[in-house]
């Protein structure tokens, strides 16, 4: 069982490059979201969704475009990549409006910002 | 405005000590309270969870403990090991229907 895999693992970008963060889960959720973790600030919502083709902003929403085309797949693009965005990120997924809310978290990606 | 206050930012425990997280959250309508763990390199994965309804919940070494008058819940690890050391981070949600919101995270060092 695969779980929730992410893609690339580490990535470089110069400055005004862009680049699209995959995400991917096999456990039919319906809920899925990107977080990034950054020093002593914790993990912070970007953007979710509830389902395929309904997404919504998280707590740092700029610089992000996400869309769900599918129940699997949840890709983060990065239009212009700035250096503030230099972090490590996570999606998640998990099962919606139900008892059994546990979150399940991929193994993240290092993305710096040169 | 942070919704949900961790403290402390990081925590020294000898082996075999007890280690204690605290956390506090401000949205009332909050119900679900879980607390994860991350390893270094790795994504944050359920240790364990708790909702209103009780005041503990233990799961081998590992209790939560929650004051819904304080609006306070916190993480006992009873007899810590140094394969506890890691990150921890507290959480809240309204019954997954709204997106988890994290603590700032507690780095766990549990020496010998």
């Amino acid at each position: 069982n695969a779980g929730v895999t992410q893609t690339p693992k580490f990535q470089v970008l110069k400055t005004g490059q862009s680049m699209t963060l995959q995400c991917a889960q096999d456990m039919n959720h319906e809920y899925m979201s990107w977080y990034r973790q950054d020093p002593g600030m914790g993990l912070r919502l970007i953007h979710y969704s509830v389902g395929a083709g309904i997404t919504d902003q998280g707590e740092v929403p700029n610089g992000y475009n996400v869309s769900r085309s599918t129940t699997e797949d949840f890709p983060l693009r990065l239009l212009s990549a700035a250096p503030s965005q230099t972090s490590v990120y996570f999606c998640a997924s998990s099962y919606f409006g139900r008892k059994n809310t546990e979150a399940f978290f991929g193994q993240g990606t290092r993305l710096t910002v040169v | 405005q942070q919704q949900v206050k961790q403290s402390p930012q990081s925590l020294i425990v000898q082996k075999g000590g007890i280690s204690i997280i605290n956390c506090a959250y401000e949205n009332t309508a909050f119900d679900y309270f879980p607390w994860y763990q991350q390893f270094p390199g790795k994504g944050p994965a359920l240790l364990i969870a708790i909702r209103p309804d009780v005041s503990e919940k233990k799961e081998g070494r590992f209790t939560i403990s929650f004051n819904k008058s304080a609006k306070q819940f916190s993480l006992h690890i009873m007899d810590s090991q140094p394969g506890d050391s890691a990150t921890y981070f507290c959480a809240a949600s309204l019954s997954g229907n709204t997106p988890l919101v994290f603590g700032k995270g507690t780095r766990l060092s549990v020496i010998a």
